[in-house]
């Protein structure tokens, strides 16, 4: 099956500071989503991606799916960002493949 | 704004209760999904139903049931619980077609099994 590998898996910043994820997956997707895992564990949709760019707010997207990666970029992070970063894809019907996150800390 | 909800936030049940975990979804999405997410190991799937009374297993279905009688509704199932089911549990949902597939998570549900 697809496999879904993101980086860095942990990353500390102070808070201000602008930040690159990355998520790349080893086939061709019909799908790709960013959540955000709050601390309460709820996954927060960011973005449907499966390929192009997106901005909402400070965050944007990018999904470049002939290259197979995607990049989730977060600007003047703020100490609410702080949470778990989950890429998804799908390589066919409705299963995501979840990638195993990146660990975001934002100090104040 | 898509809101899928689930029946507990936190849940304790002892070793060989039956268990429900039930999941509800108000945009009249065709598509629902059970997965368990486990320190190490990730968003695992565990069931999916594209529709009324049908349903996919997914990578792990063992141990677990469910059940889908309407279509916001979606319910988790385990026949007698054990310890190694203790999870924090997410439901989800998606439309089909043409608009893409989308999922939307509910809250979670942490059982602990005791």
């Amino acid at each position: 099956g697809i496999q879904v590998e993101q980086s860095p898996p942990d990353l500390i910043l102070q808070e201000g500071a602008n930040s690159t994820l990355r998520c790349n997956f080893s086939d061709s997707v019909n799908n790709l989503q960013w959540f955000h895992q709050n601390p309460w564990g709820q996954l927060i949709n960011l973005f449907y991606i499966p390929s192009g760019t997106k901005q909402n707010g400070r965050l944007s997207a990018t999904t470049v799916a002939t290259e197979r990666y995607s990049l989730l970029y977060i600007s003047s992070s703020q100490t609410t960002d702080s949470g778990v970063y989950f890429c998804a894809v799908t390589e066919y019907g409705n299963k995501l493949v979840f990638g195993a996150g990146t660990i975001l800390r934002v100090k104040s | 704004d898509v809101k899928v909800t689930q029946s507990s936030r936190y849940l304790v049940k002892r070793t060989g209760e039956k268990v429900f975990l039930e999941c509800v979804q108000d945009m009249d999405h065709e598509n629902m999904f059970w997965y368990r997410q486990d320190p190490g190991l990730g968003l695992r799937l565990i069931y999916f139903s594209y529709d009324v009374k049908m349903k996919e297993k997914g990578d792990i279905p063992e141990g677990y049931s469910v059940s889908r009688e309407k279509k916001e509704r979606f319910s988790l199932i385990l026949e007698s619980a054990s310890t190694n089911q203790t999870s924090m549990y997410l439901c989800a949902s998606s439309p089909t077609g043409a608009g893409g597939y989308e999922q939307y998570f509910g809250p979670g549900t942490r059982l602990t099994v005791t």
